[in-house]
């Protein structure tokens, strides 16, 4: 089972340049997340989705885009990186079958912009 | 805005003892719920006990207990026997009922000596 995954696990950017973190789950859940983890900051969310075709802006929205045009994926966009990006991405869903329900995180991208 | 503050950015425990973690929480909602997450070296985030916020009973999971006293919005982990595999970063977190923000706190690092 493989749950959450992530891909890629690490990166590595120069300032400007793009790129797109995928998100893929196999428990048919509705409910995706995607946070940053910075040292002593704890995880802080930058986009949610509560299913297929909408998405929602988190508390640091600011330079990412996001997309889930399937159940399955949610994509995190990165249009011109910057070094202020530098950190640990995580990718996490939930089922909103029941309210108390876990998230299920994957293992998260290193993302270093230099 | 919900928030969760966690006091302690560092903890050690020698193996065997009990090592208490705290947490504490700021929300308007009457019906939220509460866990804590353990990410050790691998970086993966796992669920170690959860709570909601309309039991009284204090949620345990074998050596893990939580000390939830609603009033004072206060859920504290308590690790019992500790193991050097508890060794990890432990984070608090919240959910109101009714979102889908899952609010972190910044985490508390364990360490626990043999």
């Amino acid at each position: 089972n493989a749950g959450v995954t992530q891909t890629p696990k690490f990166r590595v950017l120069k300032t400007g340049q793009s790129m797109t973190l995928l998100c893929a789950q196999d428990m048919n859940h509705e409910y995706m997340y995607w946070y940053r983890q910075d040292p002593g900051m704890g995880l802080r969310l930058i986009h949610y989705s509560v299913g297929e075709g909408t998405t929602a802006k988190g508390e640091v929205p600011d330079g990412y885009n996001v997309s889930r045009l399937k159940k399955q994926n949610f994509l995190l966009g990165l249009e011109s990186a910057a070094p202020s990006q530098t950190s640990v991405y995580f990718c996490a869903s939930r089922t909103g079958t029941h309210t108390n329900t876990e998230a299920f995180f994957g293992q998260g991208t290193r993302l270093t912009v230099v | 805005a919900q928030t969760v503050t966690q006091s302690q950015p560092e903890m050690s425990v020698q193996e065997a003892e009990t090592v208490t973690l705290s947490c504490t929480y700021d929300t308007s909602e009457n019906n939220y719920y509460l866990f804590w997450y353990k990410q050790p070296p691998s970086r993966q985030m796992i669920l170690v006990i959860r709570q909601e916020a309309y039991k009284q009973q204090n949620a345990t999971e074998n050596r893990f207990s939580v000390n939830f006293q609603k009033a004072a919005k206060s859920f504290s982990l308590k690790i019992s026997d500790s193991q050097l595999g508890d060794t990890a970063m432990y984070f608090c977190a919240a959910r109101q009922g009714g979102s889908e923000k899952l609010v972190f706190g910044k985490g508390t690092k364990l360490t626990v000596n043999p």
